[in-house]
């Protein structure tokens, strides 16, 4: 089945700075990446997400990147601010429903 | 926009009780729902898979009757903790997808369970 990875476990950045997260995956059928964003005692919110036939998205200040070939994707944050502060986990779609999530990232974005 | 609403949001019962658990799509018909265990400082981990109309799929080592799920209509699925213990405390977490596909997951604001 699915395997999803995420890196770093923890992030610092400096407001203003950028922040990038990444993920691998390792079933090459996989069509689908969300990326969400939680904040302490809340559920995940759907910030972005990517479809395989696409290679980048963007919206705002949020933008995934998709590597096909070697299978992996990634968030990137820019012009950070501290309300960015949270947990960010990327996920891929395993068949038509299963959803597989990464580990994790906790952002802190330092004023 | 797509508004998953679940309930409560907090709840502390005594060892041995049951708790239900309410996720409801507000705006939206969802088929599929998945209900979601989240230790703290963890990722999310997928319980089961309910949809409506039809009996619940579980994942791996997940008990069917500890963790009683109920898809009785296309807004609503309800999960019960019963007989709680102090192991079954944790952040609980609904997923819905809409109806007729769409691979967007939207979640509820999560259930902070303690048993005593």
């Amino acid at each position: 089945g699915e395997n999803v990875e995420q890196h770093p476990s923890t992030l610092s950045v400096q407001e203003g700075d950028s922040a990038v997260i990444k993920c691998t995956y390792s079933d090459s059928a996989s069509n689908y990446f969300p990326w969400y964003k939680q904040e302490l005692g809340k559920g995940p919110q759907l910030i972005i997400d990517i479809r395989s036939n696409v290679g980048e998205k963007k919206d705002q200040r949020i933008a995934v990147t998709l590597n096909k070939t070697a299978k992996h994707f990634s968030l990137h944050i820019t012009e950070t601010q501290p309300e960015d502060s949270a947990v960010y986990f990327c996920a891929a779609r395993e068949g038509t429903y299963k959803y597989i999530f990464g580990t994790g990232t906790r952002l802190k974005v330092l004023a | 926009g797509a508004v998953v609403s679940q309930h409560p949001s907090r709840v502390i019962c005594k060892s041995g009780t049951s708790v239900k658990i309410e996720c409801r799509s507000l705006d939206f018909q969802a088929t599929t729902m998945f209900w979601y265990r989240q230790f703290p400082k963890q990722s999310l981990m997928l319980m089961a898979t309910s949809n409506e109309g039809s009996k619940a799929t579980y994942e791996q080592g997940v008990e069917k009757d500890k963790f009683l799920i109920n898809h009785a209509s296309l807004t609503l699925s309800t999960l019960t903790v019963t007989s709680a213990h102090p192991e079954d405390s944790s952040f609980y977490i609904c997923s819905a997808s809409r109806e007729g596909g769409g691979e967007k997951l939207f979640f509820g604001s999560g259930t902070q369970l303690s048993v005593l």
